[in-house]
């Protein structure tokens, strides 16, 4: 799993609420990403990072903040909360020194009443 | 976009035949990558194989790629019931940090 962890693992909220999920990894890994996955999609890029405070955008940025003050943590940030971003969110780092690989995290299931 | 399509999205075969997805795409890619997603799980990497390669192998996976045709194949021979999962292709867009685009997924069942 290469020692990927998110939290919370299941979350509820309302609609309008602030939310911040974690991605946790303790290899050092320089690139780590955030996806979501809904039904009838395969995983979407949201954000991902190279580094840290170094953050990009993906294909389905709107909505969404990251942030990366230390290498370990990646933290992904609804900042109001709607009901279209009720999903499954997950973690994933770049293993580039030797496979070049993505290795992903468990998921975190997001519902927004 | 460089978004993987995956065909059949539903597979239902018995034990022990082989299974056979898949993937086509949009743009030229620098590699492209299958993955396995069991029920309520995250994915997990199965195999990768790179644009100058037309074949690569790995225990009962088989994966193929026809650049020319923007598409490629993976073969599970020998089917177990632990093999049902969702299977996405992923291809690869590398720019200074590598972005997956995935396909829908192929959901494989394997009767026993």
């Amino acid at each position: 799993d290469a020692g990927i962890t998110q939290s919370p693992r299941h979350k509820v909220t309302e609609t309008g609420t602030p939310v911040t999920l974690r991605c946790h990894q303790t290899e050092n890994h320089r690139y780590m990403y955030w996806y979501r996955q809904d039904p009838g999609h395969g995983l979407r890029l949201i954000h991902y990072s190279y580094g840290v405070k170094d953050t990009d955008k993906g294909e389905v940025s709107d909505g969404y903040s990251v942030s990366r003050s230390k290498t370990e943590d990646f933290l992904l940030t609804l900042e109001s909360a709607t009901s279209s971003q009720t999903s499954v969110y997950f973690c994933a780092i770049r293993d580039y020194t030797s496979t070049d690989t993505q290795y992903f995290g468990p998921g975190t299931r997001l519902t927004v009443l | 976009s460089q978004q993987g399509e995956e065909d059949p999205q539903a597979l239902s075969i018995q034990e022990g035949e082989n299974a056979t997805m898949n993937c086509s795409y949009k743009t030229s890619i620098n590699n492209l990558q299958w993955y396995r997603q069991n029920s309520g799980r995250g994915l997990v990497h199965l195999i990768l194989i790179r644009s100058n390669e037309r074949e690569k192998h790995s225990g009962r996976l088989r994966v193929t790629l026809d650049t020319s045709k923007k598409s490629s194949s993976l073969l599970i021979t020998a089917s177990r019931a632990a093999d049902t999962a969702s299977y996405f292709c992923a291809t690869v867009w590398v720019q200074g940090a590598q972005k997956l685009v995935f396909g829908q997924g192929t959901r494989l069942t394997i009767n026993p």
